[in-house]
């Protein structure tokens, strides 16, 4: 299984630009979520989609925030235009239901933002 | 009040020690809690997960729940330098279809 992937691992950009933010959840996962770490507020939920649909998004920071998720196995999280406090390590993430009916997290590697 | 609190640390425990590291949560109803470890620069990893009440062992690790209390701890029994990482708390108040709560993290440093 090759777990949570995300791309870019890294991303420097000038504030202003646009910045596009990929993932691909672990085959079978129903549900993805989006998350940003910083050292200041720790880990924050973005937004979370269940079979492909948006549940929640209150975690979006503002308008220049926006996420898709057009098929099981592909999301992407879209900042435009980016400004330079959103640096930070964003964080894809899906759950699997085990047998027992418990849900667990699992992260992607992350994209290490970095606006200028 | 936050959902999810821990002791940011850092906390340093000496090699072969036991490190112990806390947390307690807000919504009374939750239902899942897990540990994730993150080593710097890098994801968070899950390690643990309960679900009842009591003692779960995997390892060196020990996951502690006490619902009444609201208080959620791990055990690391005869820590490691490769141990040292932060911790991080994560709670699902609904079993399944919800967000995942989490804490900020203890950061804890095992010292040979």
């Amino acid at each position: 299984d090759a777990g949570v992937i995300q791309s870019p691992r890294h991303e420097v950009t000038e504030m202003g630009q646009e910045v596009t933010l990929r993932c691909k959840p672990i085959s079978g996962h129903n549900s993805l979520f989006w998350y940003r770490q910083t050292m200041m507020r720790g880990l924050e939920l973005l937004i979370y989609f269940n079979n492909n649909v948006p549940i929640d998004d209150s975690g979006m920071p503002e308008d220049r925030f926006s996420a898709k998720m057009p098929n099981a196995s592909f999301s992407t999280l879209k900042i435009q235009p980016s400004e330079p406090r959103d640096s930070a390590v964003y964080f894809c993430a899906s759950t699997v239901v085990t047998r027992q009916g418990n849900e667990k997290l699992f992260f992607g590697s992350g994209t290490q933002l970095s606006v200028l | 009040q936050k959902e999810v609190e821990q002791n940011s640390g850092p906390l340093s425990v000496p090699e072969g020690a036991i490190a112990s590291l806390n947390c307690t949560y807000s919504d009374r109803g939750s239902q899942s809690f897990f540990w994730y470890r993150q080593y710097s620069g890098k994801s968070p990893e899950l390690i643990m997960s309960i679900y009842s009440n009591g003692d779960k062992e995997d390892g060196r690790f020990t996951a502690q729940l006490n619902k009444a209390s609201q208080y959620v701890s791990l055990l690391i029994r005869d820590s490691q330098p490769s141990d040292s990482a932060t911790y991080l708390c994560a709670v699902n108040p609904k079993n399944t279809g919800n967000q995942f709560y989490f804490g900020t993290g203890t950061s804890l440093t095992v010292i040979p």
